[in-house]
């Protein structure tokens, strides 16, 4: 069966912190994976990563695949208040097209 | 200005009673997704459709029914079947060409009472 595992579930750190949020993956046939963040209502979308060893970056935040361990990284440099949030991380599986999402890690950023 | 819409933003129902989510989207793609999201569960795939008139089970479709018949429009039904519905219902949806990433609407939050 598919499935997404990420870790921490939950993090809490202070502002300035650097975190890593981990996402490992178990799928077929896959084809991407995804990271969004999501603070109240709809996620949005943050990196899709389909190459290993190839970092993708966004300001304070990058990611990276690595398709040997099966797994990504999402890293997120000088923590701001704002970044509070669930980050979300899915991979999508080739075959079907199914988009299958992890539990998400929760992070709380303290002033 | 396009987007998802979902409707109604909240929602209520007694036991026994079915009820439908719309999602619509103006964004012209082609596949859309109906997720479940209870507290601590991240999001859980319910049904997809790639194509209109075509749709797919999901990991968690019991007691829950879709149709595809516009390409703009995935309305889900939540059937008196589905034991525990009370949760939060997003949409989403892609174009399937060049698989970029998933646009969500802002969700149901569907109450059972």
């Amino acid at each position: 069966e598919d499935k997404v595992v990420q870790s921490p579930l939950s993090l809490v750190v202070h502002e300035g912190d650097t975190v890593t949020l981990n996402c490992s993956y178990e799928v077929t046939n896959f084809r991407s994976l995804l990271w969004y963040k999501q603070e109240k209502k709809a996620p949005t979308f943050l990196f899709m990563l389909t190459s290993s060893g190839i970092e993708k970056k966004s300001g304070r935040l990058s990611s990276i695949l690595d398709k040997k361990e099966l797994s990504s990284i999402l890293n997120i440099t000088a923590t701001q208040t704002g970044d509070s949030a669930i980050y979300l991380c899915a991979v999508e599986e080739a075959r079907d097209d199914k988009i299958i999402f992890g539990k998400g890690t929760r992070l709380h950023i303290l002033p | 200005d396009g987007g998802i819409t979902q409707s109604p933003k909240y929602l209520f129902r007694k036991e026994g009673q079915n009820v439908t989510l719309s999602c619509e989207q103006n964004l012209n793609h082609d596949a859309m997704y109906w997720y479940r999201q209870d507290p601590g569960q991240g999001l859980r795939l319910i049904y997809y459709s790639q194509i209109v008139n075509d749709f797919q089970k999901g990991d968690i479709a019991e007691g829950y029914s879709v149709s595809r018949e516009k390409k703009e429009s995935f309305p889900l039904t939540v059937t008196s079947a589905q034991k525990n519905p009370t949760a939060f219902y997003l949409c989403a949806s892609r174009e399937t060409s060049t698989y970029n990433e998933q646009f969500f609407g802002p969700g149901t939050r569907l109450t059972v009472l």
